[in-house]
This record gives structure tokens, C-alpha cells and sequence, in this order.
């Protein structure tokens, strides 16, 4: 059965500090992975992963894909306040016909001031 | 507003009632999706349409369960006889089915909670 899984699943930092989320997946017929902020609201996306290596960058968000690990990482440096969120993790499977998301648990980050 | 919407934000309702909710896309976004989530979990896939027509449905997705999306723009997720269980986030998401990337952007859902 396809799965995604997310770790840790709670993690409580300090202002100021650097953190990194791991998602590993055992998905058929992978064709990409994303990474979501959740609020108390919409998921909101942040990147998609495609290729092996390649370093994803947003401000303080970076993100890189391990496909020979079916994993990925989400670092966040310099964590604020409102990095405050769940991080979800899901990765896009099946053929041009399809658009199933799968998700992880999530992980629940706390920036404390 | 360019966003997906979701109508309504919440819902409580009285187990045996019916229920329906209400998804409007990214205008010209062609895919929509239904999401289940519950508490301490992700969100769960559901069903997804391209244009109008209903191209997968989850084994989640039980016979009191319909989906529907008429014209290929907003679409309605109706839940009959409504049991505790069914309590839960309901996520909608509309995707480009056409741009290379197809990110799905979800909206804000809606809160059942069944009594």
C-alpha cells in the first residue's frame, strides 16, 4: 500500500533556530513531491520536487528531493513565530490521468519566542 | 478572489441529517479534488473531477457519499445520513491540469461536526 510518512511528528524550537523535517515515501509510479503549510486554514504549497539533488529555495525555506532514499527534507533556518504550522508532506503519483495526492501525518512545528 | 472557496467554513449537524458542501475553484482551474482530513492526520483523498466529468473515487468514498461538479466549474460534496464518523475537515483543491507542474491549491475546507 502506497505511504508517506513524516518525521518527527511534533517538534517545539526556539526563535532563532534551524530546523529539518523529513518525509520518506514507498509510492508506485512516483511522479512528484510536495511540501504544504498548514495554518489554521488552507493548506498553502510551498514546493514541488521532482528530480533527485536539486535544492529548492524560498527565503528561509529549502527543500531537496532523495529518490534513491524515497525521501525529502524541508529545512527551515532562522525560525520565527509564525513558521508556526503543520508541514505536510505528499507526493503525486499514477499516470497523466490522475492527480491523488498522497499525504503524510504531518508535522507539527512550534516557534517559541 | 482568486482563491478556492468553501461554503460553508462549518457545519454541525445531528447524526441522520444530511449534508452538503460547496467548492468553487481557481477560475479555469479544470481539475477539482475532495479531501478528508481528521485530527493529527493529513488530508485523505476522496474523489477528483476533471471538467465534469468524476475520473476516481476512494474506497473512502461510501455509497453515502456523492460528488458532483454539473457544469465543470463548482462542485457539491453531499454526505447522507451523516454518522459521528464523518466528522472531519473537508478539503477541496482545483489544479491546472494543462500547466507542466499541476499544483493542486487547496482551500480553507469546511468543519463537519456530526452530533
Amino acid at each position: 500500500e502506497d505511504k508517506v510518512v513524516q518525521s518527527p511528528l511534533s517538534l517545539v524550537v526556539h526563535e532563532g533556530d534551524t530546523v529539518t523535517l523529513n518525509c520518506s515515501y514507498e509510492v508506485t509510479n512516483f511522479r512528484s513531491l510536495l511540501w504544504y503549510k498548514q495554518e489554521k486554514k488552507a493548506p498553502t504549497f510551498l514546493f514541488m520536487l521532482t528530480s533527485s539533488g536539486i535544492e529548492k529555495k524560498s527565503g528561509r525555506l529549502s527543500s531537496i528531493l532523495d529518490k534513491k532514499e524515497l525521501s525529502s527534507i524541508l529545512n527551515i533556518t532562522a525560525t520565527q513565530t509564525g513558521d508556526s504550522a503543520i508541514y505536510l508532506c505528499a507526493v503525486l503519483h499514477g499516470s497523466s490521468n490522475t492527480g491523488k495526492l498522497i499525504f503524510g501525518q504531518g508535522t507539527t512545528l512550534q516557534v517559541k519566542p | 478572489d482568486t482563491g478556492v472557496s468553501q461554503n460553508p467554513r462549518h457545519k454541525i449537524t445531528k447524526r441522520g441529517q444530511n449534508v452538503t458542501f460547496r467548492c468553487d475553484p481557481i477560475s479555469e482551474h479544470n481539475r477539482l479534488y475532495w479531501y478528508r482530513q481528521t485530527l493529527g492526520q493529513g488530508p485523505e483523498f476522496l474523489t477528483y473531477f476533471q471538467n465534469e466529468a468524476q475520473l476516481e473515487k476512494s474506497r473512502l468514498l461510501s455509497d453515502r457519499f456523492s460528488a458532483e461538479r454539473p457544469k465543470g466549474s463548482f462542485s457539491t460534496l453531499e454526505i447522507q445520513r451523516t454518522e459521528q464518523g464523518d466528522s472531519a475537515m473537508y478539503l477541496c483543491a482545483s489544479s491546472l491540469a494543462q500547466q507542466a507542474k499541476n499544483i493542486q491549491y487547496f482551500g480553507a475546507g469546511t468543519r463537519l461536526s456530526v452530533l
